[in-house]
């Protein structure tokens, strides 16, 4: 099986502008999360969607949100670009929702906000 | 809240020695454990995981851990170091309370081999 796919792999914006990042989760896994990754928070959850429903969510402002497809896939969406949205996002997809399941993780999509 | 800290934001080992590095963790509930491995420009790979069981658990790539509910412990070990093994290791939980893949994560340790 083909494995978490992200698109594009790599973003460059200015303050202001918003942007979407692409996931296609393992063929088969109806979960996705999304988290992110920066050198002074570390790895922080975003938000999980199951069968197009948002799950859980994190700590994060409203300019962060999501969205699944019918097909799982699913994209996330920052509006209004700050430079401390700089970050590596890592989408990662599960099977199901049991706290038990593995999570698979994409390459990531590593945003640099000027 | 949960919350994961792991001790040691860069551990340096020599090639063949052992490998430690330490997990805690602060739950009102035994959680779910596992620790990721991230090589640079990677996402993250599952090493292993404890959900319920025995609390010595084999991973990849020789990797064990053990769960100790008395220390909210689960600190990651390999015997014998490999120059692959240079990467950032992540301990997580995962939260029983809401249904779903939400983990919270420690802060990684990066591992550095000396030949």
């Amino acid at each position: 099986k083909a494995g978490v796919t992200q698109t594009p792999r790599y973003l460059i914006k200015t303050r202001g502008q918003q942007v979407t990042l692409s996931c296609s989760p393992i063929s088969g896994h109806r979960s996705v999360s999304w988290y992110q990754q920066t050198p002074g928070q570390g790895l922080q959850f975003l938000f999980e969607y199951f069968s197009e429903t948002q799950r859980n969510k994190g700590n994060f402002p409203g300019r962060f949100s999501g969205r699944q497809f019918s097909n799982s896939r699913s994209e996330m969406n920052v509006s209004t670009l700050e430079l401390g949205d700089s970050a590596l996002y890592l989408c990662a997809s599960s099977e199901g929702l049991a706290e038990y399941n593995e999570q698979f993780f994409g390459p990531g999509t590593r945003l640099t906000v000027l | 809240a949960q919350s994961v800290t792991q001790l040691g934001s860069h551990v340096s080992v020599s090639e063949g020695a052992l490998v430690l590095l330490r997990c805690n963790y602060s739950s009102s509930v035994p959680p779910y454990l596992f620790w990721y491995v991230q090589y640079p420009n990677q996402g993250l790979q599952l090493l292993l995981k404890y959900t319920t069981g025995a609390t010595l658990v084999k991973g990849i790539n020789g990797f064990e851990a053990e769960f100790k509910k008395s220390e909210t412990s689960f600190h990651l070990t390999k015997p014998s170091a490999h120059m692959s093994d240079a990467a950032e290791y992540f301990c997580a939980v995962s939260d029983l309370r809401a249904a779903g893949n939400k983990l919270t994560f420690g802060g990684g340790t990066r591992v550095l081999v000396k030949p």
